[in-house]
């Protein structure tokens, strides 16, 4: 199975930040990789697929990037909606497997 | 618009099946480009892929759960199903039922929570 590590596992941080979350998989998974935004109580909600694609209806402060084993999760300018769990998938190879995830919350 | 919605019991004693509903509207399970996905958060622990269906009734599971797994779908209901036998404490957690358009989950349903307890 492809292992993904997220780091950090959490961090504080301040409205208007920048915040960057990493994802290291255990082999090479090209750029088959979205993020995701999980908050308490909702269902998760993709952010970026296919390592740096924007998904639909979600602000331009997010980004991703990477391909390979190395993807970065960046978030220019910290929001109050943005305090949450965020999580790395990769779609890569069966099965498939998500990060730890990184908690981010208010400092 | 896509919408899913889990069903099922809340409440499974130790060593008996839960299982679980996943009913979809605004798109068809039969169609070629989507799977049709588990996803669980067990208890103060990170997401979990449980397994996934296509179409034609290929699945794909995990490799921790695979010998307890079961993913069905009906596509005259347009509903899609889970079963996990043997279940301990361990699986209590909030089970989601998701669409997956083959660069990950983009429709996901509102969750339900399953706890494992006598």
């Amino acid at each position: 199975d492809i292992q993904l590590t997220q780091s950090p596992v959490s961090l504080s941080a301040s409205i208007g930040d920048r915040v960057i979350i990493t994802c290291r998989a255990s082999q090479g998974i090209r750029n088959d990789l979205g993020w995701y935004q999980h908050k308490p109580g909702k269902a998760p909600r993709r952010l970026i697929y296919a390592a740096s694609n924007l998904q639909s209806g979600v602000p331009s402060r997010f980004a991703g990037s990477g391909s390979g084993t190395e993807f970065t999760l960046t978030i220019s300018s910290l929001q109050p909606e943005d305090f949450a769990t965020y999580y790395c998938l990769q779609h890569n190879s069966y099965p498939l497997t998500f990060g730890g995830g990184t908690k981010v919350d208010i400092k | 618009q896509v919408q899913l919605q889990e069903s099922g019991p809340g409440l499974v004693k130790p060593s008996q099946t839960l299982s679980l509903t996943c009913s979809v509207s605004g798109v068809i399970t039969r169609s070629g480009s989507y799977y049709w996905s588990w996803i669980r958060q067990p208890a103060g622990k990170g997401l979990e892929w449980i397994g996934r269906i296509y179409t034609t009734g290929d699945t794909k599971y995990s490799s921790s759960l695979k010998s307890r797994v079961t993913i069905s779908v009906d596509p005259l209901k347009n509903q899609f199903s889970l079963t996990l036998t043997s279940v301990t404490a361990a699986d209590t957690g909030v089970y989601y039922c998701a669409r997956d358009d083959k660069v990950g989950f983009d429709y996901w349903g509102q969750g339900i929570l399953v706890t494992v307890s006598s």
